[in-house]
C-alpha cells in the first residue's frame, strides 16, 4: 500500500488480558517508530527499529510491553496483563534512514481497556 | 531530558486574521518537524526544518528555525476554517531518530 497501515483500528479488552497490535510500514523504510497518544495529548515515544533491531527502546513503560519487527517490514507491539492506563491511541510511523526524513504515521489503534 | 513547549495550547482566530504558535526547546537539536491531527485522524506531516534560519512556507502556513534561540514559529496568515486541527512541533536531537512531541495547539477558526 501507499502509506502505513495499523490493525486492528479499535481494540477494546479487559484488564489482564494480552493484546498485539500490527504495523505495517511503507515499503523500503527501514526505520520503524512506535508511540503512544494518551486522550487529549501529544504523542509519546516508546521504541525506534533500525531494520529489524532496536537500537531505542527507552520509551517503553514498563516491562508489560515487548515490540518485534521481522523481515524489515511488519512491526508488532504486544501489552502483556493490560491495565487501565494503556488506554491511548498507538501510533506507528515508517521512515527512511537520513537526517529530516520525515516520519510517516499511520491511522493508529485506539486501545481501551475496561 | 529533551523537552518540548508549545503556545498557546488553545487558539480560536477569526477568519482572515494572522496568528503564530510558538515552539521552545530545551537543547539542541539539528531537526524540527510540524505536524497538523485532524479529529479522530493520524498525524500529517507539514515541515521539516534542518538548519537555523530555515524557513518554509506552504500555503497559508509559514514555518521558521531559529537554533540559537531554540524556537520554531508556525505562522498562518488570512486564516481559513480547512486550517482547523491540532498543530505539533516535534523535535530531534543529534544522532537520534525519535522525535519528542509538543503538548500540540488547538487550533479553532471561527468564521
Amino acid at each position: 500500500g501507499a502509506g502505513v497501515s495499523q490493525s486492528p483500528s479499535n481494540k477494546v479488552t479487559e484488564k489482564g488480558k494480552d493484546v498485539e497490535l500490527r504495523c505495517d510500514p511503507i515499503s523500503g523504510h527501514t526505520a520503524l517508530y512506535w508511540y503512544r497518544q494518551r486522550l487529549g495529548q501529544g504523542l509519546e515515544f516508546l521504541i525506534y527499529f533500525q531494520g529489524n533491531s532496536a537500537p531505542d527502546k527507552s520509551g517503553l513503560p514498563s516491562d508489560r510491553f515487548s515490540a518485534e519487527r521481522t523481515g524489515e517490514s511488519v512491526s508488532t507491539l504486544t501489552i502483556q496483563r493490560t491495565q487501565q492506563e494503556d488506554s491511548a491511541v498507538y501510533l506507528c510511523a515508517s521512515s527512511f534512514i537520513g537526517q529530516g526524513a520525515t516520519q510517516y504515521f499511520g491511522p493508529g489503534t485506539r486501545l481501551l481497556v475496561l | 531530558e529533551l523537552k518540548v513547549e508549545q503556545n498557546p495550547l488553545f487558539l480560536s482566530m477569526q477568519e482572515g486574521k494572522n496568528y503564530t504558535i510558538y515552539c521552545n526547546y530545551s537543547t539542541t537539536s539539528d531537526r524540527l518537524y510540524w505536524y497538523r491531527q485532524d479529529p479522530g485522524k493520524s498525524l500529517e506531516s507539514l515541515f521539516v526544518l534542518l538548519s537555523n534560519g530555515a524557513v518554509k512556507q506552504e500555503g497559508r502556513l509559514m514555518a521558521s528555525l531559529d537554533t540559537k534561540a531554540r524556537l520554531s514559529t508556525l505562522h498562518i496568515t488570512a486564516a481559513v476554517h480547512d486550517l482547523s486541527a491540532t498543530y505539533f512541533c516535534a523535535v530531534a536531537n543529534f544522532g537520534n531518530e525519535k522525535l519528542t512531541f509538543g503538548t500540540g495547539t488547538r487550533l479553532t477558526i471561527i468564521p
